[in-house]
């Protein structure tokens, strides 16, 4: 069964740092390409960051362009979201998705991420 | 960069009903790269369709997809209480790769 399990979330103050982690089991991670999704509080969903399964590809929004950092250790079996100069605007429910046919086919339970003072 | 636009914001239907929901995009879209996501409240999105039409793994076939272009529809052909919810349609591009979701449409009990 593939699982992937968010966590790292938390309070964070604007200007902040934190650090999300996404451990997964239950298929070849090595394999695919893996995205972030966050979801801001009774909003709707937004593509955050993608990394192919080599690590030789990446990709971000433009919100988060320059502040976010995405990468993975497929001997961990792990994908990280390293989010710097935090907003109040990132404040959001931040899921790790895998790539299916440049879809999402399976996602975590989400992680939440607060920024605010 | 493509958005996609759903339609209407909210229905309200009755089990047993059927249920079409409308995903329009503001430029052409690969049928090949269209989805559509169904979430619950507290719950992370599930996976519906791919490829404008086809079932993910473990969706009942009341569930299906149609469009292509710039259209496209989700239809659920008799509504069960478990599926109402919200459901999302996204795309995705390249040059450079990002992937867009539309805003949403719930679709509620009546």
């Amino acid at each position: 069964e593939v699982q992937l399990v968010e966590s790292g979330g938390g309070l964070v103050q604007p200007g902040g740092s934190l650090r999300l982690s996404c451990a997964a089991s239950g298929f070849t991670f090595s394999s695919y390409s893996m995205n972030w999704v966050r979801q801001a509080p009774g909003k709707g969903l937004e593509w955050v960051s993608y990394i192919s399964s080599s690590s030789s590809t990446i990709y971000y929004a433009d919100s988060v362009k320059g502040r976010f950092t995405i990468s993975r250790d497929n001997a961990k079996n792990s994908l990280y979201l390293q989010m710097n100069s935090l907003r109040d605007e990132d404040t959001a429910v931040y899921y790790c998705a895998r790539e299916g046919f440049r879809d999402f086919d399976y996602w975590g339970q989400g992680t939440l991420v607060t920024v605010s003072s | 960069e493509i958005v996609l636009t759903q339609s209407p914001g909210t229905l309200s239907l009755s089990p047993g009903e059927r249920a079409t929901l409308s995903c329009r995009a503001s430029q052409s879209v690969s049928s090949s790269y269209l989805a559509w996501y169904q979430q619950k409240p507290g719950q992370a999105p599930r996976l519906l369709i791919y490829g404008a039409s086809s079932r993910a793994t473990g969706i009942p076939d009341r569930f299906s997809g149609s469009g292509s272009g710039t259209d496209f529809t989700l239809t659920i052909s008799r509504l069960e209480p478990e599926d109402f919810a919200v459901y999302y349609c996204q795309q995705y591009g390249s040059s450079p790769l990002m992937y867009t979701f539309g805003q949403g449409t719930k679709l509620e009990i009546k």
